[in-house]
């Protein structure tokens, strides 16, 4: 079974700063993606940014970059220049092809002006 | 472009009773995910649909049903509600283009009194 685990359940940064949030993984499958999701006051699910498995290189999106280590089983998101829109909470995730996305616990980010 | 509809957006139900959560997906996506994410919780898979054949299930309670219709809008059925059951329902749909790319609609917020 797939699982995906958030260590920080709550993280504060200055307005402008950037911000690492950590999330690993656990899974033997070969072939699978990872996500990002932001979930703000609203509760809306706005992906962030998608991370196909087999591709080594790091996705970004704007300010939002990953570092994606696969052995490691490592999926961080790094967020630059954040911004007090980007306050919310964060949901890693994983699924297999077509298959349930499984999420994590999420990590509260509050960016401070 | 087109997004993931929802209805209702809101409901209010009282214990016991029966609420009918419904789901239009994206035109032309054959696939359609549901969800429950309770309060301060991740979203948690309940079952999905494709082309009109349930294709997964999770912890889903026997007291929920869900089907596709062949319009590829599905609808969530829940009976004797219990204030548990009290929570976020996201609908979710696909191309299954094994592209791992779900999109979610807004949520139906579900409030058992």
């Amino acid at each position: 079974a797939q699982t995906v685990t958030q260590s920080q359940p709550e993280m504060s940064v200055q307005e402008a700063e950037t911000v690492t949030l950590s999330c690993t993984y656990d899974t033997s499958e070969n072939n699978y993606y990872l996500f990002w999701y932001k979930q703000p006051p609203s509760r809306q699910m706005i992906l962030v940014i998608r991370q196909e498995a087999y591709k080594q290189q790091n996705a970004t999106e704007n300010r939002f970059s990953v570092n994606f280590q696969k052995a490691a089983k490592s999926f961080s998101l790094k967020i630059s220049d954040s911004q007090l829109g980007d306050t919310a909470m964060y949901f890693c995730a994983f699924t297999l092809r077509d298959d349930k996305i499984i999420f994590g616990k999420g990590t509260r980010l509050h960016i401070l002006p | 472009a087109a997004g993931v509809i929802q209805s209702p957006r809101h409901l209010i139900k009282e214990k016991r009773e029966t609420a009918t959560l419904k789901c239009y997906p994206i035109p032309r996506h054959d696939t359609v995910y549901w969800y429950q994410q309770g309060p301060g919780q991740d979203p948690q898979f309940l079952i999905s649909f494709y082309e009109k054949m349930q294709s997964d299930k999770g912890s889903i309670p026997d007291r929920f049903s869900a089907q596709q219709f062949s319009d590829y809008h599905s609808e969530l059925n829940m009976s004797s509600l219990e204030l548990g059951d009290s929570a976020l329902y996201f609908c979710a749909s696909s191309a299954g283009q094994g592209l791992g790319e779900q999109y979610f609609g807004p949520g139906t917020r579900l409030t058992v009194t």
